[in-house]
């Protein structure tokens, strides 16, 4: 059984431009999460989906937004991109959002 | 929110050691997971234990989820034990992570 996929697995972006990541979750799950992992405020929320709906969303800005398909697979977006946006960028994909979850490798986004 | 507590924050071993881990919850445990990150930042799943114990292999952990506790043991650690261990509650509607405990064992 595949793993969840994230790509790409590292990305050098300028500020000012944006950004788009993938996540192909387990086969058979449907709801994906998404966190942000920096050394200064460790792992934080940013969204969840499931069904192709935003159930909920962590305090991030506008900037950051997301989406998922029908087939499972998701996308986050980051318009506007800042330094402060460089992180280790972490899917989690799950049966359901409170059932065990399961992390894909990351995107380290490097924004200089 | 739900406040998470791990202790110690740093760890330093000798090849073959055993170690005890800790997280505190300020609220309720109701589904806890354990991850080990690996030097390449993936977030590897070590047990799903709301409650009770469980073991696998060298590793096993317990929760107390009446007194909001859990401890992770790994017992004869070896050098691809290092890295960072997490445990995260279910809060709401996501994860909220404790700030990690860094494992180096040294050969």
């Amino acid at each position: 059984k595949a793993g969840v996929t994230q790509t790409p697995r590292y990305l050098i972006k300028t500020r000012g431009q944006q950004v788009t990541l993938s996540c192909s979750p387990i086969s058979g799950h449907r709801s994906v999460s998404w966190y942000q992992q920096t050394p200064g405020q460790g792992l934080q929320f940013l969204f969840e989906y499931f069904s192709e709906t935003q159930r909920n969303k962590g305090n991030f800005p506008g900037r950051f937004s997301g989406r998922q398909f029908s087939n499972s697979r998701s996308e986050m977006n980051v318009s506007t991109l800042e330094l402060g946006d460089s992180a280790l960028y972490l899917c989690a994909s799950s049966f359901n959002v409170v059932t065990e979850a399961f992390f894909g490798q990351g995107t380290r986004l490097t924004v200089v | 929110g739900i406040q998470v507590e791990q202790s110690p924050p740093d760890l330093i071993l000798q090849e073959g050691a055993n170690s005890t881990l800790r997280c505190n919850f300020s609220d309720s445990v109701n589904n806890l997971q354990w991850f080990h990150q690996n030097p390449w930042g993936q977030l590897i799943n070590l047990f799903y234990i709301p409650s009770g114990t469980k073991q696998n292999g060298r590793l096993s952990a317990t929760t107390v989820a009446t007194e909001r506790y859990s401890l992770l043991y790994i017992s004869s650690s070896q050098t691809t034990d290092s890295g960072v261990y997490f445990c995260a509650e279910f809060y709401g509607q996501n994860f909220v992570f404790g700030p990690g405990t860094r494992l180096s064992v040294l050969p």
